[in-house]
């Protein structure tokens, strides 16, 4: 059965760094999205992607934070300076359609700011 | 999104039927309810939606009032495996199709 996958699982990073997560979602599915979860809190929406664009994004998507499908197949979320606030599990979703809820959810990223 | 409520944890035994409510009081006439579940810190995985209609797949049965306002999830007969947090949502049709995760109700399927 298809997947989505994400890599790396766990991302240790110094506050003020770069980092880049990846994904790689269902290949036939047109929408992407990435959620955050911090530690005991909730799965929280950042931003869904679709036709190569931005369609929607949330309060916690600010300019810190990009998305990219730079191929066909990959989908990135890049964060370019760090905070502490950042250490969460990303989760990476796609779906196949318009019209549907039915999404399809990777493993996740761990990622910590120290 | 309408807003829904579920209670914070339950209990079930091995084996036993697992039903799961869901308040959403405020639902619109062509909103569906979708529930999710989450592993211990695993990525949500779908479980099932409806509209109006019980709906059963492979997974679970969903049971939806007449009225709409409230819905259950049934495991039919839950296992170990079934110990997670399992969400209630329903998605306001405006958006691109992003998901409004509550707290949920914490499940733990005791042996």
């Amino acid at each position: 059965e298809p997947e989505v996958t994400q890599t790396p699982s766990h991302q240790v990073t110094q506050m003020g760094q770069e980092v880049i997560l990846r994904c790689v979602p269902i290949s036939n599915h047109l929408y992407f999205y990435w959620y955050r979860q911090i530690l005991g809190q909730k799965v929280e929406f950042l931003v869904s992607f679709y036709n190569n664009e931005i369609s929607e994004k949330s309060e916690i998507f600010d300019d810190q934070f990009s998305v990219e499908r730079p191929d066909g197949s990959n989908f990135t979320l890049k964060i370019r300076s760090t905070k502490l606030e950042d250490s969460a599990m990303y989760f990476c979703a796609s779906k196949p359609r318009q019209g549907s809820y039915e999404q399809y959810f990777g493993p996740g990223t761990r990622l910590t700011v120290t | 999104d309408a807003k829904t409520t579920q209670p914070p944890s339950m209990d079930c035994a091995e084996g036993r039927a697992a039903n799961l409510p869901c308040n959403h009081s405020t639902i619109s006439g062509n909103e569906y309810v979708y529930w999710y579940r989450q592993i211990h810190s695993q990525g949500p995985q779908y479980i099932i939606h409806g509209l109006k209609n019980n709906e059963t797949n492979e997974m679970a049965s969903l049971i939806i009032t007449e009225d709409r306002k409230s819905s259950t999830l049934i495991l039919p007969h839950a296992t170990l495996r079934d110990t997670a947090v399992y969400y209630c949502i329903v998605p306001g049709g405006t958006s691109y199709g992003k998901l409004t995760f509550g707290q949920g109700t914490i499940l733990t399927v005791h042996p």
